[in-house]
């Protein structure tokens, strides 16, 4: 399809274990950004990328979560050692602009990881 | 610290009445607000956006009201259809950032 797409969609793991999940984004957005939603809460930013630039990491909640992105291509956030709080929906978005007046980002469905 | 709250979790409307969901932010810094719209198991879609030079903008059924020196902004959406029905997310920026504020959410139902 067109719009972006993340896999898994489920992911159950074991405490201690590390987590890859992957986003592809719509074909020509140069801007991707990993949000988090845990149960009851907004969504929560953890990364963004946009082009070749720097990515502002200011969100990722530790040293375990990290991201990468391959030009303006697919990107997999990597969460070490799981713990129990890292239990949520991790959701992608692309879009075609920069941050000024980011406006409309396009989601996928997102990725729910549930951690025992 | 939530900077986007949106203080009603669930509000539930008749078909064809008016849907008032509100939002307030604390960051007097953001200046581009956006709603989103988000059914079961899918990811959220953009609905509705203004710009702090303004204080309304309509599309269609959706009217979202920004009043600044409240930090205060709704959405309105009129006549309401059973196919609103979903949680809808309030978001805020600040220009030049890379990052989008996001409330809790709304779930909204309408019955038919």
């Amino acid at each position: 399809g067109a719009g972006v797409s993340q896999s898994p969609s489920n992911k159950v793991t074991e405490k201690g274990k590390d987590v890859e999940l992957r986003c592809d984004p719509i074909s020509g957005h140069t801007a991707l950004y990993w949000y988090r939603q845990r149960l009851g809460q907004g969504l929560e930013f953890l990364i963004y990328f946009q082009g070749n630039s720097a990515p502002d990491k200011s969100g990722l909640p530790s040293d375990r979560f990290s991201a990468e992105r391959t030009g303006e291509s697919v990107s997999t956030l990597t969460i070490q050692r799981t713990q129990q709080e890292d239990s949520a929906v991790y959701l992608c978005a692309s879009s075609p602009r920069g941050t000024i007046n980011t406006g409309e980002l396009f989601f996928g469905e997102g990725s729910r990881l549930t951690v025992l | 610290d939530q900077q986007v709250k949106q203080n009603s979790p669930s509000l539930s409307v008749q078909e064809g009445r008016i849907s008032i969901l509100n939002c307030d932010y604390t960051n007097s810094m953001f200046d581009y607000f956006l709603w989103y719209k988000k059914y079961p198991a899918e990811g959220p879609t953009f609905l509705i956006s203004i710009s702090s030079i303004k204080d309304k903008n309509e599309d269609g059924r959706f009217t979202v009201f920004l009043n600044k020196s409240a930090k205060h902004l709704s959405l309105h959406i009129v006549p309401s259809q059973p196919g609103d029905s979903a949680v809808y997310f309030c978001a805020s920026q600040e220009t030049g950032a890379n990052n989008l504020f996001f409330g809790t959410g709304t779930r909204l139902t309408v019955i038919p």
